[in-house]
């Protein structure tokens, strides 16, 4: 079942912080963020490993609560750039596919 | 580090006919994934590979779909008797199986059928 995520849409100034959830109804392994631009591939942003474990870029932080089944993806000091439709994608176990979220659009303004 | 390259980026083709999609993935990377995408959604699973072995096929994969990656290297994406539905970008993503898990992924292909 796909993930859920809040909010769906999202507009913020720049400079402004935001919080994305991902939600699932399954026991997870891992959960990744990426984010995608219009016509655009998505874009690796963090992974985050049950048992706590987690790489991604330094300007990028998040959460995963293993037992709540969850992940917050946490954006501080937006800049423009940040812009675009943020997805995680969950897995089960470690190598296997990822199931994407319902998506939350994101627009900073200046 | 070249990353995941994908060939072409853009086809369009007309309803009934063959299409073949290529995937280069990052040169380390033996585990292989397409996805595909229609506007507004998130990337849909359709397959994965651990270099040649394809380990498993999505539902969404009908009897017109198939995928090959003979050599573990690059793998190819083929829709025979492409149907307007088929219409959507078709993502191709790898990673590594040497502890870290992160999928990157490619251009894409858009397929346009008409």
């Amino acid at each position: 079942q796909q993930p859920v995520q809040s909010p769906q849409a999202v507009i913020l100034r720049e400079g402004e912080d935001a919080v994305i959830n991902c939600s699932s109804s399954k026991a997870l392994y891992s959960v990744h963020w990426y984010r995608q631009k219009h016509g655009e591939a998505p874009v690796f942003l963090m992974i985050l490993l049950k048992g706590g474990e987690q790489k991604g870029h330094e300007k990028i932080s998040a959460s995963f609560n293993e037992k709540k089944q969850q992940s917050s993806l946490y954006l501080t000091a937006s800049q423009l750039s940040y812009s675009g439709t943020y997805f995680c994608g969950t897995a089960d176990t470690g190598f296997q596919k990822l199931v994407f979220g319902t998506g939350t659009r994101l627009l900073v303004s200046p | 580090d070249t990353g995941v390259s994908q060939d072409p980026r853009h086809k369009i083709t007309k309803r009934g006919q063959n299409v073949t999609f290529r995937c280069d993935p990052i040169s380390e990377h033996n585990r292989l994934y397409w996805y595909r995408q229609t506007l507004g959604q998130g990337p849909e699973f359709l397959t994965y590979f651990q270099n040649e072995a394809q380990l498993e096929k999505s539902r969404l994969l009908s009897d017109r779909f198939s995928a090959e990656r003979p050599k573990g290297s690059f793998s190819t994406l083929e829709i025979q008797r492409t149907e307007q539905g088929d219409s959507a970008m078709y993502l191709c993503a790898s990673s590594s199986t040497g502890g870290s898990y992160e999928q990157y992924f490619g251009p894409g292909t858009r397929l346009t059928v008409t």
